[in-house]
């Protein structure tokens, strides 16, 4: 089976830096990807790590260690527009019909506050 | 226009009813989901399918069913409705090759389903 755990609530400041944590137990794995979602919204990509290491795109930043089952989702210069829930999911690597399966996290609620 | 469009956006039914969501995409993509949110609990999979004759249960898929029409329409269907199926429901597209190799999914903007 495949689980995911992430905090569910974190809080910072206009201006800071917060980082999103995520680990994972699965039965086969392919990569870690990182979705936005704000309040009402739909869920939308941000970035996908695959090999371990940093992945950079603009402010937004993630993270792999496959050896240790952990990722992180690294928010700089955050701004108001920032405040979504982010989920981390995690692509199956199984056989047949199951590949390429996501599976969700239940997502870490960020408030930036002014 | 959106390129996954679900209707309908809001929808309040009640128990022992039918019920379908639809979705159509204008992606020209392989691959459709079905997938169900509740709050606290992220998004799980219903129904997927990789291609018109390729249908795949998910985590969820009791109480449900879906047909998959077309390439680009993959609709959802609550057989007798009941209200712990009263939701938030996503239609997600994906890239055979680009979503295969990133998990990139594409979403629709969401059916509210509340089951009275």
């Amino acid at each position: 089976g495949q689980s995911l755990e992430q905090p569910s609530e974190v809080t910072a400041v206009e201006g800071a830096i917060v980082q999103i944590n995520c680990t994972y137990q699965t039965s086969g794995f392919y990569g870690l990807s990182w979705y936005q979602q704000h309040d009402g919204g739909a869920p939308t990509f941000l970035s996908y790590n695959a090999l371990d290491g940093l992945e950079e795109t603009g402010r937004f930043s993630s993270f792999l260690s496959r050896s240790d089952s952990y990722g992180y989702l690294l928010l700089q210069e955050l701004q108001m527009k920032d405040s979504a829930s982010y989920f981390c999911a995690v692509r199956d690597s199984g056989r047949g019909s199951t590949l390429g399966r996501l599976y969700f996290g239940r997502g870490t609620q960020l408030t930036v506050w002014p | 226009d959106a390129d996954v469009t679900q209707t309908p956006r809001n929808r309040i039914t009640k128990t022992g009813k039918r019920i379908m969501l639809e979705c159509s995409q204008t992606k020209g993509h392989d691959r459709m989901y079905w997938y169900r949110q509740d709050p606290g609990l992220g998004l799980r999979l219903i129904y997927y399918s990789f291609d018109v004759k390729d249908i795949n249960k998910g985590e969820i898929s009791d109480g449900y069913s879906v047909s998959r029409q077309a390439q680009a329409k993959f609709s959802l269907s609550l057989e007798s409705a009941i209200p712990n199926q009263t939701a938030l429901y996503f239609c997600a597209t994906s890239d055979k090759n680009r979503g295969g190799n990133t998990g990139e999914l594409f979403f629709g903007e969401g059916s509210r389903l509340t089951v009275l």
